[in-house]
This record gives C-alpha cells, sequence and structure tokens, in this order.
C-alpha cells in the first residue's frame, strides 16, 4: 500500500525527443504526487506536481499526466535536450497531517545529443 | 521559492567519531522535517521524521541511538551519526514541507567514514 512502482529504471532519448517516465501508486490516501529531478552528488529538486482533481499539468516542457483510476502518473519531457539527463523521481504522499513522502526508485535519463 | 540549506555538503571522518548535519529552513518555518538516506544509483529511503519540540520517529530498521534526531527550532533540525562506521557511508538528505512548494530538499551531504 506504501509503494510506489516506477519505470523504467533507465531511458535514453534522442536530443529533441520524448521522454516517458511512469510511475503507479496503490494507497488511495495519496493526494499529492511531485517528480523531482536529481543530479549527481546534489539533492533532489522539485520539478513539477500534480494533484488527483486534475486529470494534467503542464509547466513548460514538463507535462504530469494523471490517471486517478488506474492510480497512475507519467511525466513526459518534451523536446529532451541533454542537460535533462539526470535521475527522475516520482513520489506520492499525503499533504495534510505531515504524511511521509514515498519515493519510487528512480530513472537514469541520458539524453543523447 | 522555498530554500533548505544544508551542512556540511561534504564531510570526511574517522571511524568511532561522530558527525553532525545541519538542516536549515532559510525562509519558512518547518514543523516536521525529513531525514532521507541514499545510496549510489539508489532510491531516498526515509530515515525518520523530525518533529520540532518532541521526539524524532524512526522508520523500522533504523538505530536511533545511532542516528541522533534533534529539532530544537522551526527553522532547524540536526541529525548526529554517532560512533560511525564506514558502512554508515552515504549520501544524507534532508527534507523540510512548506506550504506552497510542497517538500523542499536540501542539497545533501556527502558522508565518507574512513
Amino acid at each position: 500500500q506504501q509503494q510506489v512502482k516506477q519505470s523504467p529504471q533507465s531511458l535514453i532519448v534522442q536530443k529533441g525527443g520524448i521522454s516517458i517516465i511512469n510511475c503507479a501508486y496503490e494507497n488511495t490516501a495519496f493526494d499529492y504526487f511531485p517528480w523531482y529531478q536529481q543530479f549527481p552528488g546534489k539533492g533532489p529538486a522539485l520539478l513539477i506536481a500534480i494533484r488527483p482533481d486534475v486529470s494534467e499539468k503542464k509547466e513548460g516542457r514538463f507535462t504530469i499526466s494523471f490517471n486517478k483510476s488506474a492510480k497512475q502518473f507519467s511525466l513526459h519531457i518534451m523536446d529532451s535536450q541533454p542537460g535533462d539527463s539526470a535521475t527522475y523521481f516520482c513520489a506520492a504522499s499525503k499533504s495534510t497531517g505531515g504524511f511521509k513522502t514515498i519515493f519510487g526508485a528512480g530513472t537514469r535519463l541520458f539524453v543523447k545529443a | 521559492g522555498a530554500v533548505v540549506s544544508q551542512h556540511p555538503s561534504r564531510v570526511i571522518c574517522k571511524s568511532g567519531t561522530s558527525v553532525k548535519i545541519e538542516c536549515r529552513s532559510l525562509d519558512f518555518q518547518a514543523t516536521t522535517m525529513f531525514w532521507y538516506r541514499q545510496f549510489p544509483k539508489q532510491s531516498l529511503m526515509l530515515m525518520a521524521t523530525s518533529n520540532e519540540g518532541s521526539k524524532a520517529t524512526y522508520e523500522q530498521g533504523v538505530e536511533k541511538d545511532k542516528f541522533l534526531i534533534n529539532h530544537a527550532s522551526l527553522t532547524l533540525s540536526t541529525l548526529t551519526v554517532t560512533s560511525a562506521h564506514p558502512e554508515d557511508s552515504s549520501f544524507y538528505i534532508c527534507s523540510a514541507r512548506d506550504r506552497l512548494s510542497g517538500y523542499t530538499f536540501g542539497s545533501g551531504t556527502r558522508l565518507t567514514v574512513v
């Protein structure tokens, strides 16, 4: 119930292509779904987040698609750039009550120039 | 946006000594902070939840006597690794929750025990 399953484990995309990372959760109490980007030796940085009352959120080249009934959400990176090469983590948490954040296993993205 | 400052970024210590890592919320108050541990190429593993003015809540399998957490103010939480050993070498990251940005992470501390 606490798990967040993330796939793929690694991803290689050509520059200009679309990177897609998928996550699935089990606990329906989760109501906040962020994506984090992490570069080597740095802490994760919030990229974009969504709440279950919307099915899609777009910020620049980054889009989250959310399917509440399937308990799945995904990150799409449009026009992927070499600078996007990093590890991406999806996460799920409950926004109230100090509920801890559960992280996916991470996806190592490499964008080829 | 919200900023969480973590210090030091890197520390090397001798086996048997203790190391303190600080986590500060710079422009917001955080009644709750979280401490994570991350092994190379792995995800973040929650170690404990730090609560201002009360005892920390540790995850199963985390030794509370080894990883001492103090959250004495609304902007500062500290993690002390006591009697460190080489197997404690890892990347430690804190995070704090602010109302606007959700959970903001510190930049992490690379601990190497020699």
